[in-house]
């Protein structure tokens, strides 16, 4: 069955730092990527999109960088704040079910 | 325009009691999924709902989970003779069901704890 992993599982950055979230997909017919936030307590809350006829896509602050060649998804949060701090989740779709990734904390440091 | 809503948000359950998870989806969504999380884990796919009709099951358990959508009121997913295993998060999400590839929006979890 497709599998979605995570590199590193924590990550702490400066407050005002740039944050890398990395993401390994292994099925390449999946065609549609969500990034989901997580914080303690709550339920994950969409944060980027990206489709597979994409390489990238930006948001406010973040952008999404699609790399279907290693299936590689990125997550990128600049200027970094307390308030990013959660668990980060990729999720994978070829259709409607999603499967999500173990996650990365993120840990801000004042 | 209320999001995804789940209740009760914590759930405590006996060894062999049931449990009964309930979700609402947005406003004009037609499409419920439910997921269940344990903890430092990622979320787990456990089955995909339109109403009336259940799409895909392949995440459920083969005994005593259950899950329906009926035509008026919310998603429920049903969980009988629960045993400690049962305990994590569950979370529901819904989509607008109007197409591929839609964003899927989640609710804030009901966290069963089984003792």
């Amino acid at each position: 069955g497709e599998s979605v992993g995570l590199h590193l599982p924590t990550l702490s950055v400066q407050e005002g730092d740039n944050s890398i979230i990395n993401c390994a997909y292994s099925n390449s017919a999946s065609d549609y990527f969500i990034w989901y936030k997580q914080e303690s307590g709550k339920g994950p809350q969409f944060i980027i999109d990206i489709r597979s006829n994409m390489d990238k896509r930006q948001g406010q602050r973040v952008t999404v960088l699609l790399n279907k060649t290693v299936k590689h998804l990125s997550l990128q949060i600049a200027a970094t704040q307390p308030g990013d701090s959660a668990v980060y989740f990729c999720a994978e779709t070829t259709g409607n079910q999603f499967y999500f990734g173990t996650g990365t904390s993120l840990t801000v440091i004042p | 325009n209320a999001g995804v809503m789940q209740n009760p948000r914590h759930l405590v359950r006996r060894r062999g009691q049931e449990a009964r998870l309930r979700c609402s989806p947005m406003k004009g969504h037609s499409h419920v999924y439910w997921y269940r999380q344990l903890p430092e884990e990622g979320l787990k796919f456990m089955v995909y709902l339109q109403k009336e009709n259940i799409i895909d099951e392949s995440g459920m358990p083969k005994e005593r989970f259950s899950a329906e959508f009926p035509k008026e009121g919310p998603s429920i997913l049903r969980i009988q003779q629960v045993v400690r295993g049962d305990s994590a998060a569950y979370f529901c999400a819904s989509s607008p069901g109007q197409g591929s590839w839609e964003t899927q929006y989640f609710g804030p979890g009901t966290r069963l704890l089984v003792l």
